[in-house]
């Protein structure tokens, strides 16, 4: 069973406030990492895909961490905005199978 | 590069008619192909994935079902609607690490 589970399930911040959240996944089989950004009834908006263990990666204010022998990565957004507000889902490759499954998704509030 | 087309945008239906979601796709072939729906205050759920034509895997049990009958084509279809098929439809092709995905599909079922 392919279980992508993410906290908190729900988030409200002040704007400049700097938060984090973690998606758990497979270790086993792990092939990559993606995180997105989505706002309801629209695209999923893509922000990283990861591969390597310890890998960082960072897009302006958002950066993400990747630890694949434990199976989780965070997502970090440094002074967020109120335009950061969104759910931000991750998607774990994992080989073996063509499933490819979402998070439960963090939804984020950014007060102003 | 690959895009997809997905359609209609909105969709507004009577409980008990019939649904037909396309999902077509350019600038790849032999992709895989997804449907996920999101319900009110609920995230993106995987419903059907396809590998090929004619290949289909069901995630969930529901009264839906999927079919590829061309490489680039993806058909989700309900014969029945029910009050809770409601919800947003997105299609999704992925190739190796990168995914790609349609506009989506508001369905109300009223």
């Amino acid at each position: 069973i392919l279980n992508v589970e993410q906290s908190p399930q729900s988030l409200h911040v002040q704007e400049g406030d700097s938060t984090n959240f973690t998606c758990s996944f497979p270790s086993s089989n792990f092939y990559a990492l993606h995180w997105y950004r989505w706002e309801t009834a629209k695209s999923p908006e893509a922000l990283f895909v990861m591969t390597l263990n310890g890998d960082e990666k960072k897009k302006g204010r958002i950066s993400a961490t990747l630890n694949t022998k434990e199976g989780y990565s965070y997502l970090y957004i440094k002074g967020s905005q109120p335009e950061d507000s969104a759910t931000y889902l991750c998607a774990p490759d994992v080989s073996g199978t063509y499933k490819y499954i979402f998070g439960t998704g963090t939804r984020l509030k950014v007060l102003a | 590069s690959q895009t997809i087309h997905q359609w209609p945008a909105t969709l507004v239906q009577p409980v008990g008619s019939p649904l037909s979601l396309e999902c077509t796709v350019e600038g790849t072939s032999n992709p895989n192909l997804y449907w996920y729906r999101q319900a009110a205050g609920r995230g993106l759920q995987l419903l059907f994935y396809s590998v090929g034509i004619g290949q289909i895997s069901s995630e969930v049990p529901q009264n839906l079902s999927a079919s590829r009958p061309q490489d680039r084509q993806f058909i989700l279809s309900s014969k029945k609607l029910l009050l809770s098929d409601s919800g947003f439809y997105l299609c999704a092709l992925k190739r190796n690490t990168e995914a790609f995905f349609g506009q989506g599909t508001r369905l109300t079922v009223v």
